[in-house]
């Protein structure tokens, strides 16, 4: 159980136009996902908590208006990379919580998308 | 403040055992995870302590020690499969994940 699915898993995109990448937990309900960056060897970096019904909570140093989240039901939040550059290209995963299971539950994650921006 | 360390990089031997290390610091604490990513791809959860004590799943093991912000995760009987990153991460006190920067571990035939 406990399913995190994310789309696409790679996409290649112009500078400049935008990309939508989606998240769905696909046997449990989560309340709150979690968008991350990776970018080679590094470690995940959190930009923002997404929230059901409300208005998604961003990192430090990380642009609002150019991650856009949405998160309309308790099973699918997106993450919308808009007027893309290169310096965008990175790995993007999701992750959720089952929401029954509790606060400290561990996160499923999605299986990234990795974007690349020319 | 908040910090949460572990090696950047571990070589080990097929067949054998090694231990990686993470020590934190912080004033609220709801547990501690581990999690194996390969590379390219997303992790996936190991192991989840938040009381003192060893946890043991398979070959996989992990210990926690509260008083000294230490855990480690044990493998045993090592793979090549094995060959993978290791991400520790503790949980605060507003339940957010702390994560550290990961171990890559190096099976060596």
């Amino acid at each position: 159980g406990a399913v995190v699915s994310q789309h696409p898993s790679r996409v290649i995109c112009k500078s400049g136009t935008s990309v939508k990448i989606e998240c769905r937990s696909l046997d449990f309900q989560a309340t709150t996902m979690f968008w991350y960056r990776q970018f080679p060897k590094q470690s995940l970096m959190l930009m923002a908590t997404s929230n059901e019904g409300s208005k998604a909570t961003y990192e430090q140093g990380v642009e609002k208006d150019k991650f856009l989240i949405n998160h309309a039901s308790l099973t699918l939040s997106t993450l919308t990379v808009t007027s893309a550059h290169p310096e965008d290209s990175s790995f993007y995963i999701c992750s959720a919580r089952d929401h029954y299971a509790g606060e400290s539950s561990p996160l499923h994650f999605g299986n990234g998308t990795r974007l690349t921006v020319t | 403040g908040q910090n949460i360390d572990q090696p950047t990089e571990m070589t080990a031997t097929e067949g054998a055992i090694v231990q990686i290390n993470c020590t934190y610091q912080t004033s609220g604490f709801n547990g501690l995870f581990w999690y194996q990513q390969h590379a390219g791809e997303a992790p996936t959860f190991l192991s989840y302590n938040v009381l003192d004590g060893l946890e043991e799943k398979g070959r996989f093991s992990s210990f926690l020690s509260r008083s000294k912000g230490y855990s480690y995760l044990l493998l045993k009987e090592l793979q090549m499969k094995d060959s993978a990153s290791y991400l520790c991460a503790f949980m605060d006190s507003n339940y957010q994940l702390i994560w550290g920067a990961g171990t890559k571990l190096i099976i060596k035939p």
